[in-house]
Formats: C-alpha cells, structure tokens, sequence
C-alpha cells in the first residue's frame, strides 16, 4: 500500500486564521480523501479530492471553509480557513490504493484558541 | 442510507480474549475493513473481509458475515499495548471508507 506523508503533524492557530494541511503520497492515486475526527468522535468525511477537477464536499461542509487543491495524482492539500475553536480536530487524508487497506496520513492535530 | 453500529466501550483483562462486533446497513457492499486507533494517532489497517468467514491474522481473527450484515473483530491474549479504538469501515467500491464510530477497548491488569 501507499506511504502517505501528511504535515504539520500538529498545530495551536490562533481564531480566525488559516492552515494549510498537506499531503504527500509516495505513487499515484486517483483520489484522495480529507476526514474530520472530532474529539472521542469517529472519523468524518470532509470531501473527496479528484485530480484536474473541483473536490466533492459531503453536507455539511463547503468549499469557502475548507478549500482543497489537487494539482497532481500525488499531492492534495486542505486549507482550515477562518478558523474557530470548533474547528479543533484531527484532520486525516487518505488514499484509495487497491483493495486493501486504505492508508491514512499521520494526522493533523489542529488547536484553536 | 449508511449505518454501522459497534459498542462505545469495553473492557477486558490482559491475556483474555475479546470480540468486538459491527453490524452494517449499507447501499453498496464490497468489504469490510477494521482499523486501530491509538489516541492522538491515525488508523491503522488491521483487517480486511470480502468473502464469508474468518480470517485469522496472529492474535488478530476477523469474521464477516454478508447475509446478516454482521463482523466481528477477535483479539486474543490480550495485552496492555491493545488499548485502543477499534473502527469498523465498509467499502463500497472506489469510494470513501464509511466509519462506525468505533470502540474503545480497555485492556486492564
């Protein structure tokens, strides 16, 4: 399965900010997938991200909060912008290599004060 | 509509064993995975099921039944280190794993 290198691996943004996740897979992948894990929660999907096209975003979020780039078949980021304390999370990218094992990125510990 | 249920919490003791069942009702079916998950870290892949049946990984067995929309997850000889969150995902096909909101074992003295 694939290697995936997510960073920063943890951040404390002050309200009202931005962060950019990124994401960084060791082969190409058709899509990649940004989740949300809210405190004791399980994992949420943000929206999938396709190469050379818009990311789809499930309900509940919308492209202005959470911006996704594509620009290659190896890389995705996720911007967290105009952030509020509800928006501490850890945030995870995954891909969709074969049929086996989903990987995950190391995760995104975001705080907001 | 999705739904995947597994138990919140459980509790056992070190050198036992424990199951941890997940029932599915989902609109696609192509496997089912189960993940571990240490606090503050991310999945990791344990398992994964296609076909009926058990499948057997070191201390780690996994079981699916298709019919009844049924798993388990088997862990034996329990140790401290096996204190984690264990998630229950289906697959569906090229698509985004859907999580249960996952179980936390803790492995006691």
């Amino acid at each position: 399965s694939a290697v995936i290198s997510q960073k920063p691996s943890r951040d404390i943004c002050q309200r009202g900010t931005s962060l950019t996740i990124q994401c960084q897979v060791d082969s190409q992948v058709t899509m990649m997938f940004w989740y949300r894990q809210q405190p004791g929660q399980s994992l949420t999907l943000i929206a999938t991200a396709n190469q050379g096209s818009e990311a789809t975003y499930e309900s509940g979020f919308v492209i202005d909060k959470f911006p996704i780039s594509r620009p290659n078949l190896t890389f995705s980021t996720l911007t967290v912008s105009n952030m509020s304390p509800e928006d501490s999370s850890i945030y995870l990218c995954s891909d969709t290599t074969a049929n086996y094992g989903y990987t995950f990125g190391s995760g995104t510990r975001l705080t907001v004060v | 509509g999705q739904n995947i249920d597994q138990p919140t919490e459980m509790t056992a003791t070190e050198g036992a064993i424990v199951q941890i069942n997940c029932t599915y009702q989902t609109s696609g079916f192509n496997g089912l995975f189960w993940y571990q998950q240490h606090a503050g870290e991310a999945p990791t892949f344990l398992s994964y099921n296609v076909l009926d049946g058990l499948e057997e990984k070191g201390r780690f067995s996994s079981f699916l039944s298709r019919s009844k929309g049924y798993s388990y997850l088997l862990l034996k000889e329990l140790q401290m280190k096996d204190s984690a969150s264990y998630l229950c995902a289906v697959y569906s096909g090229n698509t985004p794993l859907v999580f249960g909101k996952g179980t936390r074992l803790s492995v006691i003295a």
